[in-house]
Order: C-alpha cells, then sequence, then structure tokens
C-alpha cells in the first residue's frame, strides 16, 4: 500500500515565523503535491513537483514555496507565516505515468497561525 | 473562479435513502475523479471515469460521466451511517498531472 506520511498533525505557529511542514512518500513516487483545504473552497493546489529539484506553482503559490531534495520528500515552506494561512495542508504524491492516475493523499496538517 | 461546482453542500439523510451529488463545469475534462474524504483524513480515491456517458458502479455507489464530459454524478443507494464523508469530485483538464477539484459535498447519513 501507498503510504504518505506528513511531519504534524496539527502545528500552532506566530505570525512572521518560518514553517517547515514535511511530507515523505514511500512508493518512488514521481509526482508530489501541496494542497490547501479551506470550507466550501475544495482542495487548491499550491506546488507540484515532477521530478527531484523539479517544481511547478499551482494556483495559489503567493506566500509558499518548496523543496524537493530526495525524490521521496516535498517539503512545503512559509517564510514567513500569516493569518491567511491558517488551514489543512494537505500532501499527495501519484506515480507519474498515466494523466489519469490516483494521486494518494497524506492524513493532513492542520495550522493554526496566530 | 470555481472550474467545478459541486451541489449540494451539504446533505443530511436518514439511513436507506438514496441521494444523488452533482458535480458541473462550463470546461471539458479529459477524466474526472471522485474521492472520499474522512474526518482527520487525506482524500481516498473512489472512481475515475474517462469516456463521456460512461457509468461507473462501486457497490451501492453509481458514477456517472455527463455526455460532454463537462459533469458529473453520484449517486448513492440505500445510504449508511459508513458512508458519511466528504465527497470531493476533481477533474483534469488536457493532459495535465493537475486536478481540479470541486468545493465538495458533506454527507451525514443518520443512523
Amino acid at each position: 500500500d501507498v503510504k504518505v506520511t506528513q511531519s504534524s498533525r496539527y502545528l500552532v505557529k506566530r505570525t512572521g515565523e518560518k514553517v517547515f511542514l514535511e511530507c515523505v512518500q514511500d512508493m518512488d513516487h514521481e509526482n508530489m503535491f501541496w494542497y490547501r483545504q479551506d470550507p466550501g473552497l475544495g482542495l487548491r493546489l499550491i506546488y507540484f513537483s515532477y521530478d527531484v529539484k523539479m517544481k511547478e506553482k499551482g494556483d495559489i503559490p503567493e506566500g509558499y514555496s518548496v523543496s524537493r531534495e530526495k525524490k521521496e520528500r516535498f517539503s512545503l515552506i512559509l517564510e514567513s507565516a500569516s493569518t491567511n494561512q491558517t488551514s489543512m495542508y494537505l500532501c499527495a504524491s501519484s506515480l507519474g505515468e498515466v494523466h489519469q492516475e490516483t494521486q494518494y493523499f497524506g492524513p493532513g496538517t492542520r495550522l493554526l497561525v496566530l | 473562479t470555481q472550474l467545478l461546482e459541486q451541489s449540494p453542500q451539504f446533505l443530511s439523510i436518514q439511513e436507506g435513502e438514496n441521494l444523488t451529488v452533482y458535480c458541473n463545469s462550463s470546461s471539458v475534462f479529459s477524466s474526472l475523479q471522485w474521492y472520499r474524504q474522512e474526518p482527520g483524513e487525506g482524500p481516498v480515491l473512489l472512481v475515475t471515469v474517462v469516456t463521456g456517458g460512461e457509468v461507473k458502479k462501486l457497490k451501492r455507489l453509481t458514477f456517472q460521466f455527463g455526455d460532454a464530459r463537462k459533469d458529473s454524478s453520484l449517486h448513492i443507494t440505500a445510504a449508511q451511517p459508513g458512508d458519511t464523508g466528504l465527497y470531493l469530485c476533481a477533474g483534469r483538464r488536457d493532459s495535465s498531472y493537475k486536478l481540479i477539484f470541486g468545493s465538495g459535498t458533506r454527507l451525514l447519513v443518520r443512523p
């Protein structure tokens, strides 16, 4: 079974802090994704990576950066957290072979920025 | 702009009832997926539909992709409390790996 793990289930940070969210997948998937989920808005793509050191902006990249130094790990960085970044953050991975393929999600990190 | 509109947003029904959830767009999608998300977990794929008019069944769940590949529906027969969750449709345009998610339908099935 594919397993996608996220480093924290809950995080509380203060405005202006640098925040790192880590995601690890154990199935040698090429693609990894970071989404945020807010009530009534569904999931919105922040960044996407299709290979090590490769990244592509999603729909809402402002205020975020990402790092993919190893294939299994995709990190989301909030350089200077703000209250409007309070949200549920979901990481996902997919094989990267066909376009209709499944995305496998981690359990999410609920971030509160005070 | 939400490219995929889901309705209803919330649905509370009694065990044994039938229900339909809709996912609509003015855009054409090359494929459409339905995910279910339970509290405290990430979404899990239920089905992928690719061909216009396609119907897929998963036990008591029936999924349909519109003929023009702009809309989809999920029908649940004889709902059970275990069906409770957030249902998300997600579409792909062209050959992109990116998914566009709908706003979700939160379903509560009361025993």
